[in-house]
């Protein structure tokens, strides 16, 4: 089975620290993805790599970047993270047009 | 913009029930649907993919249909079991982003009774 993990379940870091989620996919997957879940607004797509080194704009990527050096790793970063970006992160891969999403189980992370 | 709707939006029923949870989208192109099951907490499990060219997929107890012309899809679940209960999401993907990304509703939530 095609496996998303990503490096952290919970995580609390203060206002305007840099902040580094990580996820590591290990089925060769060419496109990665960034959502954001929160309630009542359901999932929203921060950020996508459809090759290394190549990313590009979700809907909400105010106040994130992200970095593909290597097929398999999507790194997400807040760059001063605020208390607005509290929240539940998933990281998902898929093989192209025709394949499914496989996500992985998410990070809780908390801004105090 | 591709809108994705689920209704309802939450749902009770006793055990052993059949239940249908209902999708609609807004755009009809599309590459292809997916429904996910989501547990408290936890990331998304997906639990069928159906291409635009397909009616419908099955696994297990779970159906799922598509009709793309009206912009609808059913999840159907036979038998509903306490094990069922979770949101489940429905996930589009359609043109925009290029066709890398997916739309999705907000989810059904649903419990099952013993």
């Amino acid at each position: 089975d095609v496996k998303v993990t990503q490096s952290s379940r919970y995580l609390v870091k203060r206002t305007g620290e840099k902040v580094f989620l990580e996820c590591v996919q290990d089925m060769d997957h060419e496109n990665m993805f960034w959502y954001r879940q929160d309630p009542g607004l359901g999932l929203r797509l921060i950020y996508f790599s459809y090759d290394v080194k190549m990313k590009e704009k979700g809907d909400i990527p105010e106040g994130y970047s992200v970095s593909r050096e290597k097929k398999e790793r999507f790194s997400l970063i807040l760059e001063s993270a605020s208390t607005n970006q509290t929240s539940m992160y998933l990281c998902a891969s898929t093989k192209g047009t025709d394949f499914g999403y496989t996500f992985g189980s998410g990070t809780r992370l908390t801004v105090v | 913009k591709q809108e994705v709707t689920q209704i309802p939006a939450a749902l009770s029923v006793p055990e052993g029930e059949n239940l249908v949870l209902n999708c609609s989208f807004t755009d009809s192109a599309i590459y292809n649907l997916q429904w996910f099951r989501q547990d408290p907490g936890k990331g998304l499990t997906s639990l069928l993919l159906i291409q635009s060219s397909q009616r419908e997929q099955t696994s297990g107890r779970l159906n799922a249909s598509l009709d793309k012309s009206s912009g609808r899809s059913t999840l159907y679940i036979a038998a509903s079991q306490p094990g069922d209960s979770a949101t489940y999401l429905c996930a589009v993907r359609g043109y925009s982003n290029s066709g890398y990304a997916l739309n999705f509703g907000k989810g059904t939530s649903l419990l099952v009774t013993p």
